[in-house]
């Protein structure tokens, strides 16, 4: 079974720090990996989608990467902002039309 | 784009009554949905994969006469809690992912269920 880890559990950081978010899986057999964020309340909103076959992906200030090898992840952050403050969640599917399993999160907070 | 969209966003509702949650998408066609409930400050666990024209599949310990899914179309799921008890509160989140390499997974925004 698919085990899905992320470190770490919580954050708080002062505006304008870049920061890195780690997640870790089992099972290296990945379709594809896709981080997403939680504000409160809310539903998922994807950030990233990082294709098997990919080592990293960029959308503005953030930049995910994959090591399918050592069953690694990253989310890197850059010059937070206190509207990044939301839970970050990494989740990963077994194969194409399989459902995601999730980590527990990170809880960032971001202040002023 | 791939939009999901979730019906109600909330719902108060008595125990022993049945509440009905919609899971549509808007702009692509889905043969399968996804449903979840996440508990407070937990991450989101799966009850059940919703196959469009044929019995959804559910996941150990999920009590399927309870959790009813229906996916009778290719763009609408619905999960129906029946007799719903007050431990059934949680948040339900649906998924779906639209066919072809650049997509992931899209989420409806969720539903707040309190059953008192």
């Amino acid at each position: 079974k698919q085990e899905v880890t992320q470190i770490p559990a919580a954050l708080s950081v002062p505006e304008g720090e870049n920061l890195v978010l780690n997640c870790s899986f089992t099972d290296s057999a990945i379709y594809n990996l896709q981080w997403f964020r939680q504000d409160p309340g809310k539903g998922l909103t994807s950030l990233l989608l990082i294709q098997s076959s990919q080592r990293e992906q960029t959308s503005g200030r953030l930049n995910a990467s994959l090591d399918k090898s050592s069953g690694r992840s990253t989310l890197y952050i850059a010059a937070s902002q206190p509207g990044d403050s939301a839970t970050y969640l990494c989740a990963v599917p077994l194969n194409s039309g399989y459902a995601l399993n999730f980590g527990k999160g990170t809880s960032l907070l971001v202040t002023p | 784009g791939a939009v999901v969209s979730q019906h109600p966003s909330w719902v108060i509702c008595k125990s022993g009554t049945s509440v009905k949650i919609e899971c549509r998408s808007l702009d692509f066609q889905a043969t399968t949905m996804f449903w979840y409930r996440q508990f407070p400050k937990q991450s989101l666990m799966l009850m059940a994969t919703s196959n469009e024209g044929s019995k959804a599949t559910y996941e150990q310990g999920v009590e399927k006469d309870k959790f009813l899914i229906n996916h009778a179309s290719l763009t609408l799921s619905t999960l129906t809690v029946t007799s719903a008890h007050p431990e059934d509160s949680s948040f339900y989140i649906c998924s779906a992912r639209k066919t072809g390499p650049n997509y992931g997974y899209t989420f409806g925004s969720g539903t707040r269920l309190t059953v008192v």
